[in-house]
């Protein structure tokens, strides 16, 4: 079985400009997480999909930040325009219970 | 945002040392505790879920005990190998559905 799926792994861009990331989760799994680790930090989450349905976006900074989960399966993270203390690891994870957390490898992004 | 604090930060063992790592949680609104294992470049790897008071789990030479009443967990590891090197992070899901983690601990074993 595939597991859950990001790209790109490394994105280097530079201040101002967008940036988007692409994450495919495993089939069948409903809920969907992006998370933002910061250097020396543990992994914040972003925002929750249930199914299509954002359900927590209560940490997303929506000025700069937004993510969307066409037909509930694919999901795209995006910064326009990017800042310096936008470096950092997203990760994408999801689930389809409460123990079965799945990740993928991450984007680590470099603002410069 | 919940507080879930990992210590030691960062740990130099040498082949063979057995050791450990504490994650200390909020010990009310209990739901599971997470321990996942970190390579730089890779997917965090999941280790352990534990639910109840008192889990014990082992995983080869990886185990993790649990208490929430006080709200802690060990992770320890025998006999520690260069393989194990990575980062440990512990991650506290209360009745919601998000993981909240801790800043990790890394892990370097040298030959």
């Amino acid at each position: 079985e595939a597991g859950v799926v990001q790209s790109p792994r490394y994105k280097i861009i530079e201040k101002k400009q967008p940036v988007a990331f692409w994450c495919n989760p495993i089939s069948g799994h409903n809920t969907l997480y992006w998370y933002r680790q910061n250097l020396g930090q543990g992994p914040e989450l972003l925002i929750r999909y249930e199914n299509e349905e954002a359900v927590d976006d209560s940490q997303l900074p929506k000025d700069r930040f937004s993510a969307e989960r066409l037909k509930g399966v694919d999901s795209t993270l995006k910064i326009q325009p990017a800042e310096l203390g936008d470096s950092a690891v997203y990760l994408c994870a999801s689930s389809a219970d409460s123990r079965g957390y799945t990740f993928g490898s991450g984007t680590r992004l470099t603002v410069v | 945002i919940l507080n879930v604090e990992q210590s030691p930060q960062s740990l130099h063992v040498q082949e063979g040392d057995s050791t450990n790592f504490t994650c200390s949680f909020p010990s009310s609104n209990f739901y599971a505790l997470h321990w996942y294992r970190w390579e730089t470049a890779k997917s965090p790897e999941a280790l352990f879920v534990m639910t109840l008071n008192g889990d014990e789990k082992k995983k080869g030479r990886i185990s993790a005990t649990l208490n929430t009443k006080e709200g802690y967990s060990y992770l320890y590891i025998k006999g520690s190998q260069p393989e194990d090197s990575a980062t440990y992070l512990c991650a506290f899901l209360d009745s919601g559905y998000a993981l909240n983690f801790g800043k990790g601990t890394s892990l370097l074993v040298t030959p």
